[in-house]
């Protein structure tokens, strides 16, 4: 059973369009982590959310953090060919314990 | 500063053989954490340990493998009589340790058992 599920699993899309990858479970977290991987490498932090109902935005790029803290998303504006790669949403049931991964959505934007 | 540094990146190894994975941390991290991902299955965490001591190993086989952090040097991951079920890229993360801090990740050791 896979705590935290994200979807979609494969996403390609056209340049300059939005799109939304979600992260869900049924238990709470205290804190969630998005990250990005590219082939390769390790993982990326691109940011942590703490507080339930919690909204970051970096650039592009927003994260939010569901009012329960079960569950997140990530929306991209205008997606680019650089934003292609492999996004990752980790959770820490309690502070400074293991990260529980999703599987990842591998995002693919062309131009 | 320097960021997670694991070595080697590839290692192959035959089957029976042994395999070393270091990983020294970001300076002043005390603790770090193992994760194997392999292909279609994300990362799984393995162990997690702080400076001489081990504080969760609930996600690693009991048999062949072992982890140390010791007061100096690196964090070794062994693995012992590999087998090729173990070929998978093994994550090492590390953190200072206190409330929110992320884990920030190394590029990982590819490790390829013939």
């Amino acid at each position: 059973t896979q705590l935290l599920e994200q979807s979609p699993q494969f996403l390609s899309i056209q340049e300059g369009e939005n799109l939304t990858v979600y992260c869900n479970s049924s238990s709470v977290f205290s804190s969630l982590q998005w990250y990005r991987q590219e082939p390769g490498e390790g993982p990326v932090l691109l940011v942590t959310v703490v507080t339930g109902g919690e909204v970051k935005k970096l650039k592009r790029l927003t994260f939010q953090f569901g009012d329960a803290r079960k569950d997140s998303s990530l929306h991209i504006t205008a997606a680019q060919p650089g934003d292609t790669g492999l996004y990752l949403c980790a959770g820490e049931r309690q502070a400074g314990t293991a990260l529980i991964f999703g599987k990842g959505t591998t995002l693919s934007v062309s131009s | 500063n320097a960021g997670v540094m694991q070595n080697p990146r590839h290692l192959v190894r035959r089957r029976g053989q042994e395999a070393r994975l270091r990983c020294s941390p970001v300076k002043g991290h005390s603790h770090v954490y193992w994760y194997r991902q392999l292909p279609e299955e994300g990362l799984k965490f393995m162990v997690y340990l702080q400076k001489e001591n081990i504080i969760d190993e609930s996600g690693m086989p009991k048999e062949r493998f072992s982890a140390e952090f010791p007061k100096e040097g690196p964090s070794i991951l062994r693995i012992q009589q590999v087998v090729r079920g173990d070929s998978a890229a093994y994550f090492c993360a590390s953190s200072p340790g206190a409330h929110f801090q992320p884990q920030h990740f190394g590029d990982g050791t590819r490790l390829s058992i013939l």
